[in-house]
């Protein structure tokens, strides 16, 4: 079993639509839960930041982590075409950790 | 958020020759950088984690010597790949990081063909 697993799509949605976003890990250890946004031929940008469980919005991105099931989720209402990239999940244990743990990425694609 | 810029974007070289890529945390100081592999339709594969002033750790499976990597302040990483082969066209990324519990930025990232 990988660490983190992540649907790798692709996912397409009509514009206006309510995106979700998820994925499952195993390491019970991971404290820190992150989501980034990758255009083609590009870095990966971030998006939401979490510690622990709990949700946490940002405009149309509201992140939601369960530690008990170990399961994280990005949701994106109001989804634009400009949406349309790859969103990986990423994970770490926190103190004194650095090395970041990511899915494989899910690419959306938003139709207009 | 920080901004982490990666140089050059796209680079053509020809087999044999060595490349080295830049990557500058603009606007904080990066204790802490990270260089990543990316192969198409993949997720990013850490090859190095660099720490300003000391030697890099490789993960398993990268070679060293191949993928050369300085950090020589706590702004600037650069990664060289000497003698570089087809097999080496990828895309890579680095990341930095100001300390523990922070959020990783990311550099734009390089395209890196071997002819």
């Amino acid at each position: 079993q990988k660490e983190v697993e992540q649907d790798p799509g692709p996912l397409s949605v009509p514009e206006g639509a309510i995106v979700s976003l998820n994925c499952t890990y195993s390491n019970s250890a991971f404290q820190y839960f992150m989501w980034y946004r990758q255009y083609s031929r590009k870095g990966p940008e971030l998006l939401m930041y979490t510690y622990s469980s709990g949700n946490k919005e940002d405009g149309r991105f509201t992140a939601q982590v369960d530690k008990s099931s170990k399961y994280i989720s990005l949701f994106i209402r109001d989804s634009q075409p400009s949406d349309s990239a790859t969103y990986l999940c990423a994970m770490k244990s926190g103190a004194g950790s650095y090395q970041l743990t990511f899915g494989k990425g899910t690419k959306l694609s938003v139709i207009p | 958020g920080a901004v982490v810029s990666q140089h050059p974007s796209r680079v053509i070289c020809k087999s044999g020759t060595s490349v080295k890529i830049e990557c500058r945390s603009l606007d904080f100081q990066a204790t802490t950088m990270f260089w990543y592999r990316q192969f198409p339709k993949q997720s990013l594969m850490l090859m190095a984690t660099s720490n300003e002033g000391s030697k890099a750790t490789y993960e398993q499976g990268v070679e060293k010597d191949k993928f050369l990597i300085n950090h020589a302040s706590l702004t600037l990483s650069t990664l060289t790949v000497t003698s570089a082969h087809p097999e080496d066209s990828s895309f890579y990324i680095c990341s930095a990081q100001t300390g523990t519990g922070t959020e990783a930025f990311f550099g734009q990232g390089t395209r890196l063909t071997v002819v």
